[in-house]
């Protein structure tokens, strides 16, 4: 079956770093997306990774490994904002978008 | 960047009726419109993916005789809830992608509908 991995929820202090991981299983592989959603909103779109490496885009990054089936999002700088849960995606054979059941990010002062 | 409405924003209902949702790609077409549900805590869950001009294809478990959805033009698509029950209350957000040509194939989310259904 498909399957994505993430930690069900992650603290962080305001100002500090944090990384958020995904691991996949999928059949295929056409990209990898990471979403912010806050409580009550619809996801909002961070980035997109097709290839191995790092993506950075202002203070979030992230990776992509296609041969171990990983990726992680890295959020520097934190803010009390960032306070949301963060979706891993990845796109299958079918170009079906197969949804991770995110990752509760909490910043404390 | 990519803008995609929904309305109405939140619902209230009783049980029994219909309610239609919309959701419009405003500055862009989109050949292919997705519908989510997303109970509280729970991650998205896929309904049926719409494509312009035709049927849309429903996913496993969902009932295609009770969520009707119309693609009718590339920057419309309508969800409509049939004979209404208190556990369709949920969190439905569409989502849009773009044309072809756009590298990342990113899909774009409204902002959802909150139904509630007394």
């Amino acid at each position: 079956g498909q399957n994505i991995d993430q930690p069900t929820e992650m603290t962080a202090t305001e100002g500090a770093i944090v990384q958020i991981n995904c691991t996949y299983q999928t059949s295929g592989f056409n990209g990898l997306f990471w979403y912010q959603q806050h409580a009550g909103e619809a996801p909002t779109f961070l980035s997109y990774n097709v290839l191995d490496g790092l993506e950075e885009k202002g203070r979030f990054s992230s990776f992509l490994s296609r041969s171990k089936g990983y990726s992680y999002l890295l959020l520097k700088e934190l803010q009390m904002k960032d306070s949301a849960s963060y979706l891993c995606a990845v796109k299958d054979s079918n170009y079906q978008l197969i949804w991770g059941a995110g990752t509760k990010l909490i910043i404390k002062p | 960047g990519a803008v995609v409405s929904q309305h109405p924003s939140w619902v209230i209902c009783k049980s029994g009726t219909s309610v239609k949702i919309e959701c419009r790609s405003l500055d862009f077409q989109a050949t292919t419109m997705f519908w989510y549900r997303q109970f509280p805590k729970q991650s998205l869950m896929l309904m049926a993916t719409s494509n312009e001009g035709s049927k849309a294809t429903y996913e496993q478990g969902v009932e295609k005789d009770k969520f009707l959805i119309n693609h009718a033009s590339l920057t419309l698509s309508t969800l409509t809830v049939t004979s209404a029950h208190p556990e369709d209350s949920s969190f439905y957000i569409c989502s849009a992608r773009e044309l072809a040509g756009s590298g990342a194939d990113t899909q774009y989310f409204g902002p959802g509908t909150r139904l509630t259904v007394l």
